[in-house]
């Protein structure tokens, strides 16, 4: 069945740096892929909607230039938090599909620390 | 705007117990329906789902109903097993060109021996 790599599974950083993840569909080609972000006991928020070759579309209230996505392909979408503050710690989760497929697959998720 | 809500948890069972996690959606046109399943430190897995009024999803001996009478899509199993201990979402994915999942907040179960 469809598979969706994400990586690294958990990183400690420090303030002010930028922190990339990785989310790649290893056995499909995903031509959408979402970004989520979970705290702790709570459900997940829909940050950004990637789709392959065109800018992402940001949920509101997320700002789009300290979350950067890129989907350059149909295997790959990149999540880059920048200046990185305690704050950001979170559990991002991507989620890979293709456009007009009921169900999506998560990955299995990124434990963010940021010291 | 479509929206999901869950009843909250935790829910705690015994083993063997009948397990009902509650669940109503609301949505514009025909959405789609599902039950994912969070384990501890992991990401989703898709659980069941149902797309059209009427269809039953099913696995691992969950079941879930999707109701359009009532906006309800109900979570249940016959008996649990402690390796059932999880967060359960409802989530709806809008029908037309929508195609973003929403969730509920999410359930937690807790099943003791």
């Amino acid at each position: 069945g469809a598979v969706v790599s994400q990586h690294p599974s958990w990183v400690i950083c420090k303030s002010g740096t930028s922190v990339k993840i990785e989310c790649r569909s290893l056995d499909f080609q995903a031509t959408t892929m979402f970004w989520y972000r979970q705290f702790p006991k709570q459900s997940l928020m829909l940050m950004a909607t990637s789709n392959e070759g065109s800018k992402a579309t940001y949920e509101q209230g997320v700002e789009k230039d300290k979350f950067l996505i890129n989907h350059a392909s149909l295997t790959l979408s990149t999540l880059t938090v920048t200046s990185a503050h305690p704050e950001d710690s979170s559990f991002y989760i991507c989620s890979a599909g293709l456009a007009g497929i009921n169900g999506y697959t998560f990955g299995s998720g990124t434990r963010l620390t940021v010291v | 705007g479509n929206s999901v809500t869950q009843m909250e948890g935790p829910v705690t069972l015994s083993e063997e117990a009948f397990l009902t996690i509650n669940c109503t959606y609301t949505a514009t046109g025909y959405p789609s329906l599902f039950w994912y399943v969070q384990y501890p430190g992991e990401g989703l897995q898709l659980l069941l789902k149902a797309t059209k009024a009427d269809d039953k999803g099913s696995n691992k001996g969950f079941e879930a109903t999707y109701r359009k009478e009532t906006t309800s899509f109900h979570l249940e199993k016959g008996s649990v097993q402690v390796s059932d201990s999880a967060v359960y979402f409802c989530a709806l994915r809008g029908g037309g060109a929508t195609n973003k999942l929403i969730f509920g907040t999410g359930t937690l179960l807790a099943v003791q021996p």
